[in-house]
């Protein structure tokens, strides 16, 4: 069965700091991997994938096959990225999500 | 226009009513799901319809019944609530539930069972 796992529950930075969050995965198969963020009172949304290899408001996560991982990374955090973020894989039509991480981004 | 919507946004029930929570989207999407965030921010999934058609029924109580009258609506109705149902439920669609569809989610109904 295939499991994500964000390990920071909160992440605290200032503006204009780098950002990584972390996710780990495991799935014996080849995975589709996803970073959703929920702004506050906003729904739950899709931020990027990784078969798109795009940069979403900064934002990329590369797939590493090896160590298992789609960290989320943007160089220069804004308050606005301030929310709720979560790594999900998805396996036949089925999206697992991670536990999220709130990230904080103080002026 | 709202692609995903839910009804009701809040819900406070005592233990042991029946309740239901409705589910529309008018993206023409043929796939719907339902998920569950519970007080630690878990996602989860309980389940899926494609086409009016179950697909995907996780490990959830026999008293949660989803209900799909037409591709555009998934509603969800739970027997005799329990404390532990107290959770924020989402509703989600996509194109045709393959793995490469993205999935839209709702806002949200948090529902507390006293």
């Amino acid at each position: 069965a295939q499991r994500v796992t964000q390990p920071e529950k909160l992440l605290s930075v200032f503006k204009g700091a780098p950002v990584e969050l972390k996710c780990n995965y495991s799935y014996s198969g080849s995975p589709e991997l996803f970073w959703y963020v929920q702004y506050s009172r906003q729904r739950l949304q899709l931020l990027l994938r990784h078969i798109s290899r795009e940069s979403i408001k900064g934002f990329t996560a590369d797939l590493n096959k090896g160590e298992t991982s789609f960290h989320l990374k943007k160089p220069f955090a804004q308050e606005e990225d301030s929310a709720m973020y979560y790594c999900a894989l998805i396996a036949g039509n089925m999206l697992t999500f991670g536990g999220g991480t709130r990230l904080m981004v103080k002026p | 226009d709202t692609a995903v919507s839910q009804t009701p946004k809040y819900l406070v029930t005592q233990m042991g009513n029946d309740k239901s929570i409705k589910c529309e989207q008018n993206l023409g999407h043929d796939t719907m799901y339902w998920y569950k965030q519970d007080s630690k921010k878990f996602l989860k999934i309980m389940f899926s319809y494609n086409n009016k058609e179950l697909i995907i029924n996780e490990t959830v109580p026999n008293r949660f019944s989803p209900k799909s009258p037409d591709k555009a609506h998934l509603n969800l109705h739970i027997n005799s609530l329990e404390l532990g149902d107290s959770a924020v439920y989402f509703c989600a669609s996509s194109l045709s539930g393959s793995s490469t569809d993205t999935q839209y989610f709702g806002p949200g109904t948090r529902l507390t069972v006293l």
